[in-house]
């Protein structure tokens, strides 16, 4: 069964890099089907879509983050990345990763989350 | 850019039924779906094209979307259901998520 487990850095400086990580085991992120997704959270608010990208490597932003948004995809590894350039206090959130089925046209799989917080 | 609007906050009683709307504009002609998330946890599928429900998920949770709303029902509700509820839906490629809503089981 296909499991997400996000890493990354918990806490990141302003105007630096926020990068995180997620793993996918238990089946391929090459299966057509599927893209893969970074959502995030910040503390007592709601969710925010952010990004996604398919096994073959072409990303989407949303438009609001685009310029500093980054989704990468190692299929050798069976894992994708994000990376989040020039972050201040309010990139401070709970970053998930997710499997989009587009079968099913939904967020069908999250991973557990992982908190990055921006602070100096 | 699109937005979708949820009332903060539903309340019900314990084996009543719980709505949460969804309102967006031409909701109806986009696919609809409702996640849940309890405190603490990531969020999980209940709803998807509207109204269909993913395995798991009791047949208490049913949706409707028409129109400039989308609806997600809870029928018999329950302690366990007290959760945050977001819709979500796609626009020009990007996808938009409700502000919430948190339903709470008096």
């Amino acid at each position: 069964q296909l499991q997400l487990q996000e890493s990354g850095s918990g806490l990141v400086k302003p105007s630096q890099t926020l990068s995180v990580t997620c793993a996918v085991s238990g089946g391929s992120m090459s299966s057509g089907s599927y893209s893969w997704s970074w959502i995030r959270q910040p503390p007592g608010k709601g969710l925010e879509w952010i990004g996604y990208i398919y096994h073959t490597g072409n990303p989407y932003y949303n438009p609001s983050l685009r310029s500093r948004v980054t989704i990468s995809v190692d299929t050798s590894k069976n894992q994708f990345s994000l990376k989040l350039s020039s972050v201040t206090a309010a990139d401070t959130a709970v970053y998930f990763c997710a499997n989009y089925d587009n079968k099913s046209g939904s967020f069908d799989l999250w991973g557990q989350g992982t908190m990055v917080t921006v602070s100096s | 850019s699109y937005e979708l609007t949820q009332p903060p906050s539903v309340s019900v009683s314990p084996g009543q039924t719980a709505t949460i709307t969804c309102s967006g504009d031409k909701l109806g002609t986009k696919n609809c779906c409702w996640y849940q998330q309890r405190p603490g946890q990531s969020p999980v599928l209940v709803i998807y094209k509207d109204n269909k429900r993913p395995s798991g998920i009791p047949e208490r949770f049913s949706g409707s979307n028409s129109g400039n709303t989308a609806t997600l029902t809870i029928s018999g509700t329950q302690s366990f259901d007290e959760a945050d509820y977001y819709c979500q839906a796609w626009d020009n490629s990007a996808a938009v998520f409700g502000g919430g809503t948190t339903l709470t089981v008096l």
